[in-house]
Order: structure tokens, then C-alpha cells, then sequence
């Protein structure tokens, strides 16, 4: 199906593993980006790419890294993950300055 | 960075009313879109609107970029029409869109 399809949509893992966060699009959108979504923060942008291997760092970027080596992947890993990225994850993409379009998010809970 | 302020932080209506949501920023922006969250966490695009009136069914939107507002109009509300309303704004710093703390809606049969 056409759209952005994030993956898993429930995590739950242990403190200080490696864990990646899917996100993979279908309409050759050129931005993509990660937030998260906390209570009392709203949502907060975590990484954003231009183009297949262009990123830029958002907001809230520590902790986080990402990749872009195709234009329709985005994936999110956290290198070792921590109880603050207990945390709800959205992709979103878009086509330069036109409408944002998220994914239905993950939920990640680290224990 | 560019502040987004959102009024107000809590709204409840009766069925059938009308509301106005609104969202203040603090600098010059490339664009600005409102978000629906459903109840179920689903984030939709309702408006890209950097400037001017658009109007879907019974929602409108009318952002002034000169004077730094945006207010997005709901009509004959049904409980559907319930979440989270965000207004997000791109600056003209940074092509990525940074969020108001949203209006928590809740619509009562």
C-alpha cells in the first residue's frame, strides 16, 4: 500500500541495548523526519534528511542516530538505549515545503 | 528557535457548536500546517497554509503571516472531531516543522 509505514508498532527493551525503529515511505518523498511525542513536551524533532545521505540534527538528537541510504528508508537507532526514550516515535515525509504526513508511530518502552 | 503558542490549551463543546483554535508564533515562517491527532494517536494533515483562507467541509483555516497568527475554525462539531489540534510552523532557519503544544478538544453528545 502507498504511504509511510513505521515498524514496529510496540518495543518494549532493556536499558542500554541497541535498538532501530523502521520507517519506509512510498511516494519518493525527498524530506523525511523523526519526532517524539512525550507528555508535556508535545513533539519534538529528533533528526530530518533532505535527500538519500543528507541528515540534519533536530532538537533532541543525542542518544539517536540515523541513515539514509535510500530515499524510501529512514530507519532510527537508539545505540544504547535509555528509560528517557521511553518515548511515542513518528516518521513523517514530504515533497519539500507541502503537506507533512506522518506514520502511525511507535511505541517504545524501556525497561 | 521560533516559539509556537497555542490557545487554548483545553477545549470541551456540546455537539453542534462552533470553536476557534489559535496559534501564535513568534517569527518569520516559510509555512504553517495543522494536525489532527484522533484519539487512537493518529497524527492527519488538515491544512498546509503558510498564508491566505482554506476551507475542507467544516473546517477552515486563515493564517496572517504578517502579523504572526493562525486560527482554525471548526463548525457543527461532532464528537469525531475530538484529539489533539497542532499547529506546526516551518522557520526560515530550518526546512523542518516545529510544533505548538497543542488544543485538546473534546466534543460531548
Amino acid at each position: 500500500d502507498a504511504g509511510i509505514t513505521q515498524s514496529p508498532r510496540y518495543k518494549i527493551t532493556e536499558t542500554g541495548r541497541q535498538v532501530t525503529l523502521m520507517c519506509h515511505q512510498t511516494w519518493s518523498h525527498s524530506y523525511m523526519f523523526w519526532y517524539r511525542q512525550d507528555l508535556g513536551h508535545g513533539l519534538r524533532l529528533i533528526y530530518y534528511s533532505a535527500a538519500a545521505d543528507i541528515t540534519d540534527k533536530g532538537e533532541v538528537p543525542d542518544g539517536y542516530v540515523v541513515s539514509r541510504s535510500k530515499t524510501e528508508n529512514f530507519p532510527l537507532t537508539l545505540e544504547s538505549a535509555t528509560r528517557s526514550q521511553t518515548s511515542v516515535y513518528f516518521c513523517a515525509s514530504s515533497q519539500g515545503r507541502s503537506p507533512l504526513h506522518f506514520g502511525n508511530g511507535t511505541r517504545l518502552t524501556v525497561t | 528557535g521560533i516559539q509556537v503558542e497555542q490557545s487554548p490549551p483545553d477545549l470541551i463543546l456540546q455537539e453542534g457548536a462552533n470553536s476557534t483554535l489559535r496559534c501564535n508564533f513568534s517569527d518569520s515562517v516559510n509555512n504553517l500546517q495543522w494536525f489532527h491527532q484522533n484519539p487512537w494517536g493518529q497524527l492527519i494533515n488538515l491544512f498546509y497554509i503558510p498564508s491566505g483562507t482554506k476551507q475542507n467541509g467544516r473546517l477552515s483555516a486563515t493564517t496572517v503571516a504578517t502579523e504572526r497568527y493562525s486560527l482554525l475554525y471548526i463548525s457543527s462539531s461532532q464528537t469525531t472531531d475530538s484529539g489533539v489540534y497542532f499547529c506546526a510552523v516551518e522557520d526560515t532557519g530550518r526546512r523542518a516543522l516545529t510544533f505548538g503544544s497543542g488544543t485538546r478538544l473534546q466534543v460531548q453528545p
